[in-house]
């Protein structure tokens, strides 16, 4: 099966701070996607990364920056948090970039901006 | 323009009962993927479903079934008899071979159904 992990469930944290959510998956797959998830809104993509030390812009990457040092590891950063980052975050996985691959979710974190 | 549409919000139905959550998509691609994920009150995102745009033949698992329609451009899924444990937002998602060719999912805003007992 595959294991998309995610470092917390919930976090809570101030305004300006440095925020790291840290994703793990352990299924070799090429590619990783860090989502947001709002009400009302759906899933939306902050950021993509095809391969190691690779990223893509996604839909709404303001705010935002990623790191992927290892392949099974990507890692979603907020340099400086504020109230309207206050969200639910979904990393994924999928085994590359083919339009046929299922991509596979890790348990979220929900993230409180103060 | 919205690339996938679930219509229904909100969806309440009483234990035992039919329902089915609808998905129109719209897409210029004749390759492409349609996708239904299960999202629980514990917040991850379980895969139900993948069906490509040459396959239109229904698919049943269990009591889920999907009826994909080119002609609607739909890829609609029912839960026969439904069970209190299927309560849960439902996102139905669009990939396409066109999209950076990065398999990206454009996802419709999910539909929450709730099963009473």
């Amino acid at each position: 099966d595959v294991k998309v992990t995610q470092s917390s469930r919930y976090l809570v944290k101030r305004t300006g701070e440095k925020v790291f959510l840290e994703c793990v998956q352990d299924m070799d797959h090429e590619n990783m996607f860090w989502y947001r998830q709002d009400p009302g809104l759906g899933l939306r993509l902050i950021y993509f990364s095809y391969d190691v030390k690779m990223k893509e812009k996604g839909d709404i990457p303001e705010g935002y920056s990623v790191s992927r040092e290892k392949k099974e590891r990507f890692s979603l950063i907020l340099e400086s948090a504020s109230t309207n980052q206050t969200s639910m975050y979904l990393c994924a996985s999928s085994l590359s970039g083919r339009v046929t691959d299922t991509q596979y979710f890790g348990p979220g974190t929900r993230l409180t901006v103060l | 323009a919205q690339k996938v549409t679930q219509a229904q919000t909100e969806i309440s139905v009483v234990e035992k009962e039919d329902v089915t959550l609808d998905c129109v998509y719209e897409t210029r691609d004749t390759t492409y993927y349609l996708f239904w994920y299960k999202q629980p009150p514990s917040g991850e995102l379980v895969f139900l479903i993948r069906r490509n745009s040459f396959d239109e033949q229904n698919e049943i698992s269990g009591r889920y079934s999907w009826n994909f329609q080119k002609s609607t451009s739909s890829f609609n899924f029912t839960i026969t008899a439904s069970q209190v444990v299927d309560s849960a937002v439902y996102f139905c998602a669009l990939s396409e071979a066109q999209r950076g060719s990065q398999g990206n999912l454009i996802f419709g805003k999910g539909t929450k159904l709730s099963v009473k007992p």
